[in-house]
């Protein structure tokens, strides 16, 4: 079966770093997505691993480990405007880039 | 901005009715996705496209169909619409060569039925 999992929700302060984890059990493996999600919008996406190790843009940085089917999204110097949902999704194979998506995970920061 | 019109935005209609959502793009894109969201299920993938007249079904497919007889255009139909499709529907395309193939999503159509 095609699984994903994250924490529903986290808190954090203005300023802190926080790290969102996302594991996944899926057919095959083509790559896995961060999206953003503010409330009544619609997802934007953050970042792309398709090999081990970090990539990093910015204040978020996104780290797969594909052996043990892992990723984190860390976020540093966080801002109020950060507050919203991170949504975690693997490309399986099978061909015609559908996406699975975890339930994702609602960030409030605090100040 | 990925060039990705959904309508209408916001929709009230009756159980019983058909309920048509249009996805417009202008940029040509080959690939074409309808998802739904619902709260703690997440973005689930109802149906794609990936060529005029070439579509096949995501993973909760059960009371929808789509069409796309032209390249910018992907209709999203609820024959005959239940509670149960209350939800924001999301339309996507792929964008080509660039941070792997990565999906774009539209602004979303928020769909209630009564």
């Amino acid at each position: 079966g095609q699984n994903i999992d994250q924490p529903t929700e986290m808190t954090a302060t203005e300023g802190a770093i926080v790290q969102i984890n996302c594991t996944y059990q899926t057919s095959g493996f083509n790559g896995l997505f961060w999206y953003q999600q503010h409330a009544g919008e619609a997802p934007t996406f953050l970042s792309y691993n398709v090999l081990d190790g970090l990539e990093e843009k910015g204040r978020f940085s996104s780290f797969l480990s594909r052996s043990k089917g892992y990723s984190y999204l860390l976020l540093k110097e966080l801002q109020m405007k950060d507050s919203a949902s991170y949504l975690c999704a693997v490309r399986a194979s099978g061909g015609y880039n559908k996406l699975i998506f975890g339930a994702g995970t609602r960030l409030a920061v605090h100040p | 901005d990925a060039g990705i019109t959904q309508s209408p935005r916001h929709k009230v209609t009756e159980t019983g009715t058909p309920v048509t959502l249009r996805c417009h793009q202008t940029e040509n894109h080959r690939y074409m996705y309808w998802y739904r969201q619902d709260p703690g299920h997440g973005l689930r993938l109802i149906h794609y496209s990936y060529g005029v007249k070439d579509t096949d079904k995501g993973e909760v497919s059960d009371g929808y169909s789509v069409s796309r007889s032209k390249t910018e255009d992907f209709l999203l139909t609820l024959e005959s619409a239940t509670s149960s499709q209350t939800s924001v529907y999301f339309c996507a395309i792929r964008g080509d060569g660039d941070s792997g193939n990565t999906i774009y999503f539209g602004e979303g159509s928020w769909l209630t039925v009564v």
